[in-house]
Parts: C-alpha cells; structure tokens; sequence
C-alpha cells in the first residue's frame, strides 16, 4: 500500500494528557498537511511542511499543538494538556510538485486519527 | 458568512438518479476546486480535481465550476448505493496552499 498511513487510528485519552500522532506521507511528496475534523464538518487546516520546514500554521493551532517533520518523510503532531474540545479526527495529507507536465498539488489524505478525549 | 457553503443534506436519491450537490464561495481568488468523497469513519478521498472555470468529465462523474457565480457542482449519473458518503468540495487560491473545505453533504442512495 503506497497511499498516506497514520498511527494510531485511534486514540482515547484523559484530559490533560499529552498525545502524538504520526503520519506517513506518499513516498515521493515533499508537502504534508495536517487538518482537524469535527463531527459534521469539514477537515479545518492547521499546518503544512514542504521538506523539513513548516511553512504555515493556523490560528487554531494553539500553543498546545506541535508539529515536526525532522528528515522530511514522516510527521508528528503532539497536543500537550489535552482537552476535551480536542476530540477529533486528525488527517494527514501529502501532495508533490509534478516534474515537469501538469503541477496539480492534489492532496491525499490518510485515513485519519480519531482522538477521544474523557 | 463562512468561506465556502455547501447544504449539509442529507440528500436521499433512488438508485440510477442523477444527483448535483453544489458549493458557494466567497473568495474569489480560488482558482483551484475539489471534490472528495468521505465514507464514514474514514479519510476523504479524491474524486475530482479542476482549475479555474469550466466543465471536467470523469467516468459518471462531472465537475463544473463558475467562477463568476463562485459557484461550483459535482453531477452523479446512474448513481449507485455504494455513492452513499459525504461530498466535501474544497478550494485553495495557490497551488501547494491549504485547503479551505465546505462542511459536506451527505448523500444516500437507496437501492
């Protein structure tokens, strides 16, 4: 299977306790983004790498949340003190720029981490 | 007014229906459109990709998007129940940038 993976798949947690989640992008994609999605919603961005550097964060990443992607292949998402607003399903997306032909950018997802905060 | 509107259904058609789920935008300098299907408990999963204004064609699938309206729409011919999912549109205004979703549309194929 060549597609994005994500580790765990699920994730239960107390609150206040801290979690990390990895991602596995497509081998050859040099972007990765990570977006959160809450029952009946729309996947909301929070960050994106392209190689090693992280290239943009959103609002809704709060001091909490922490991303690296140290080698430009995998990533990891911590959140720190967890709270219950942060149950939700985590995914992962990669993209690439095409060499040469048409540069689309398309963004594949993985199948998310759905995390449960009690 | 959120940045894309899309009607969250749930939309229930017979099987063999043409369905249309459609998405509004407020930002006109999107230039590039997406389709996803999102079954449920899963990732979302690429349907259609287009760029700027017009019609792109894919099996039973069609995407049209007019970007003088900030108007965009998926048809499903001969849809089956196996179509029964949500459809997230998505759009960005760069290439590379992050994508802005509308909430999805659940749709139901009753066989």
């Amino acid at each position: 299977d060549t597609g994005v993976s994500q580790d765990p798949r699920h994730k239960i947690t107390k609150r206040g306790q801290n979690v990390t989640f990895r991602c596995d992008p497509i081998s050859e994609h040099n972007r990765l983004y990570w977006y959160r999605q809450t029952l009946g919603q729309g996947p909301e961005f929070l960050t994106y790498f392209q190689n090693e550097a992280q290239l943009e964060k959103s609002r809704l990443l709060s001091d909490r949340f922490s991303a690296e992607r140290p080698k430009g292949s995998f990533s990891t998402l911590e959140i720190q003190r967890t709270e219950q607003g942060d149950s939700a399903m985590y995914l992962c997306a990669s993209s690439s720029r095409l060499a040469g032909g048409l540069r689309t950018d398309t963004q594949y997802f993985g199948p998310g981490t759905r995390l449960t905060v009690l | 007014q959120k940045e894309v509107e899309q009607d969250p259904g749930p939309l229930s058609v017979p099987e063999g229906a043409i369905v249309s789920l459609n998405c509004t935008y407020s930002n006109s300098a999107f230039q590039y459109f997406m389709w996803y299907r999102q079954y449920s408990r899963k990732g979302p999963e690429l349907l259609m990709y287009t760029y700027s204004s017009g019609n792109k064609e894919d099996g039973r699938f069609t995407a049209q998007v007019d970007k003088s309206s900030k108007y965009i729409s998926l048809f499903i011919r001969d849809s089956q129940p196996s179509d029964s999912a949500t459809y997230l549109c998505a759009m960005s205004a760069r290439l590379g940038q992050n994508f802005v979703f509308g909430p999805g549309t659940r749709l139901s194929v009753l066989p």
